[in-house]
């Protein structure tokens, strides 16, 4: 069973409003990962963070999509303003070293 | 287009048979390889990875690597209905953190 916990399973947002998503990483594991898979099964990489800083991450995180992740509290991903394309299943991951990486069970957003 | 490309998009085998996956990475800097797999309605868990060229063997799963064409494999001998699921090959350059995932193999075992 994962010990990454994404919280919450599901979630259901009109266009233009904000959709959070939260991730417990795995305890030990320095760097924590956001995904974004879509109904077509394809992965694009969000933002990675490796004790507390954003290691890398695509434009497209920088604009709509905001995260965190503080000492001592959950990671956090936010979408300021949903659009239907952010349908998908947002997936966090953690790892004790590259290329290993230990997955939530995601939050499934749906935009309408 | 993705930096790694897996074929084929679907395969389908009969239960015992072998399943063969391909992954190819189209970025030179991306020669160090994972294979994921993910079953229906669960999250990816790593199944193996290789770094060198040549071959690795875990039980019934064999992986190749070919680093002069950033070519990687996944074979599955007596392939199990248990094994159907969408298979994922990952590739990160090496010292980096970042880990691209091709769209995956969805294959399907028939009893």
């Amino acid at each position: 069973n994962s010990k990454v916990i994404q919280t919450p399973r599901y979630l259901v947002k009109g266009q233009g409003q904000k959709a959070k998503m939260r991730c417990i990483p795995e305890k030990g594991h320095p760097v924590v990962f956001w995904y974004q898979q879509n109904k077509n099964n394809e992965f694009k990489f969000l933002i990675n963070f490796q004790n507390q800083e954003v290691l890398q991450q695509i434009d497209m995180t920088e604009k709509r999509f905001s995260a965190e992740c503080p000492s001592n509290s959950p990671c956090s991903l936010e979408i300021q303003s949903s659009e239907a394309g952010d349908s998908a299943l947002y997936l966090c991951a953690s790892s004790p070293r590259t290329g290993q990486l230990y997955f939530g069970e995601g939050s499934k957003l749906t935009v309408l | 287009q993705q930096k790694v490309q897996q074929s084929p998009e679907s395969l389908i085998v009969p239960e015992g048979g072998m399943a063969s996956l391909n992954c190819t990475s189209s970025d030179r800097n991306v020669d160090y390889f994972w294979w994921y797999r993910q079953h229906s309605g669960k999250s990816p868990k790593m199944l193996m990875s290789i770094f060198s060229n040549g071959e690795k063997e875990e039980g019934r799963f064999t992986v190749h690597l070919n680093k002069a064409s950033l070519h990687t494999s996944l074979h599955i001998r007596d392939s199990q209905p248990s094994d159907s699921a969408l298979y994922l090959c990952a590739g990160a350059s090496s010292g980096s953190w970042q880990l691209i995932f091709g769209s995956g193999t969805q294959l399907t075992v028939m009893p």
